[in-house]
């Protein structure tokens, strides 16, 4: 299975850009890189994936390496609602279709 | 937009107790997935349903059976609950498996078993 490695943590100022980095050096051609969150006492929720090319969406911006071994998700401007959870995950092609998850990287927004 | 619906929210069993957490969604959707999630871990998948009437093993299957009763709904039973599967319990759907369409999670089971 291609796995995902992550920080254990990070924190960042309120209205300030977070760059949260993911690294997924045995990617397959096919894995679609997925983001998601979790806020606590939630169930994840999707926040944007890609194949090859950098992505935007309302809620944030990936940028995947050239050579797709690694990935960042973007928050342009940081709020308390953005503390949570975050996954970088591959899904499995292989029969199951699941995700992978691995621990994530709690972010810490500071007022 | 209710999205993925799990009842109940919280459960107390005791070891041996067998018990059905129940999922459904008004999405339309065709697959449907358990996932548990242990403290400070990722979520596992325990089984999946591509679509209605079918249903395959993921990671984590033992003491687990599932039924996809029609859809929208997507059960999980536990025969006889033990200590180990005390977790908190989401279910997700998703259009199909393709893997760039999203999974919709709903808010989780938090079932503790004594």
């Amino acid at each position: 299975d291609a796995k995902t490695t992550q920080p254990n943590s990070m924190e960042s100022n309120e209205e300030e850009p977070v760059h949260l980095p993911c690294n997924h050096s045995t990617i397959s051609g096919t894995d679609y890189i997925h983001w998601y969150r979790q806020l606590p006492s939630q169930g994840p929720e999707y926040v944007i994936h890609g194949l090859t090319s950098n992505v935007n969406n309302r809620m944030a911006s990936l940028a995947i390496a050239e050579d797709r071994k690694s990935s960042t998700l973007i928050l342009h401007r940081a709020t308390l609602r953005d503390a949570a959870v975050y996954y970088c995950i591959l899904r499995d092609e292989s029969g199951t279709y699941k995700y992978i998850f691995g621990t994530g990287t709690r972010l810490k927004v500071l007022a | 937009n209710a999205g993925v619906t799990q009842t109940p929210k919280f459960q107390v069993l005791k070891t041996g107790q067998s018990m059905t957490l129940q999922c459904a969604q008004d999405m339309n959707h065709n697959s449907m997935y358990w996932y548990r999630q242990d403290p400070g871990m990722g979520l596992r998948l325990i089984y999946y349903s591509a679509s209605e009437g079918t249903t395959d093993k993921g990671e984590v299957p033992n003491g687990y059976n599932v039924s996809r009763l029609n859809k929208r709904e997507f059960s999980l039973r536990l025969e006889s609950a033990a200590p180990s599967q005390t977790s908190v319990y989401f279910c997700a759907s998703s259009h199909d498996r393709a893997s760039n369409q999203p999974q919709h999670f709903g808010d989780g089971t938090r079932l503790s078993i004594l």
